[in-house]
């Protein structure tokens, strides 16, 4: 079955950076594209971006450009996520998703503070 | 970049109502809209994609309707797990957008 698990939960200071993983398993991992999405607590669903598996090649959106980088290692199926010059602004659950017509599974969140 | 207006933001509904969504696209998005349920600390669920297919699984009170700019979510006969909050979801080009979200609360 189709699984997308994550990294477990991080609390970083502001500044710092975080890198969450996102490990793809029972389906080909080259044959779809992956999607971050965050929801700050209480909030709604943010889109990030994506990153195509087999080529690497990313598309951020444009409010993360220079903070958001997405890469992929395609040997153990695992797409990464990760945010630097962190604020509390950035404290969110954070997910990856699969791309078929927007998302049909969706990974089950990591959890990250931004805190002094 | 294409934007998304979703109402209501809330509303309340007693277990049998009939509960619509709608979902308004800044610009044509043809049909490439979903629709997801969220329920409190759990990643979103899809319910329809392509403006109106029904995700396998999900039961058939939930529906949806609309092509271009115009998109509506609606429930037949509500029922307690319904319970929870709505997003729809524009994938028609980046950057993907969802809309503010509709929480559903008992009435």
């Amino acid at each position: 079955q189709v699984q997308l698990v994550q990294s477990g939960a991080e609390v970083k200071k502001p500044g710092a950076s975080v890198k969450v993983s996102c490990k793809a398993s029972g389906y080909s991992f080259s044959t779809y594209y992956i999607h971050w999405v965050r929801q700050a607590l209480g909030q709604g669903l943010e889109w990030m971006g994506v990153i195509n598996p087999t080529t690497g090649e990313t598309t951020y959106a444009q409010h993360l450009q220079g903070r958001v980088t997405m890469t992929r290692d395609t040997s153990t199926s695992t797409v990464y996520m990760e945010l630097s010059s962190l604020r509390s602004e950035d404290t969110a659950v954070y997910y990856c998703a699969r791309r078929t017509s927007g998302f049909d599974f969706w990974g089950q969140g990591t959890l990250v503070t931004v805190s002094s | 970049d294409i934007q998304m207006t979703q109402s209501p933001s809330s509303l309340a509904a007693s277990v049998g109502d009939r509960v619509t969504i709608t979902c308004r696209a800044s610009q044509g998005i043809r049909n490439d809209l979903g629709w997801y349920q969220q329920r409190p600390g759990k990643a979103p669920k899809r319910l329809i994609y392509a403006a109106s297919t029904l995700e396998s699984g999900v039961p058939s009170r939930f529906s949806g309707s609309g092509s271009g700019t115009e998109f509506t979510l609606t429930i037949t006969s509500l029922q307690s797990e319904d319970f929870a909050t709505y997003y729809c979801l524009q994938h028609n080009s980046y950057p993907w957008a969802f809309g503010q979200g509709t929480k559903v609360e008992i009435k």
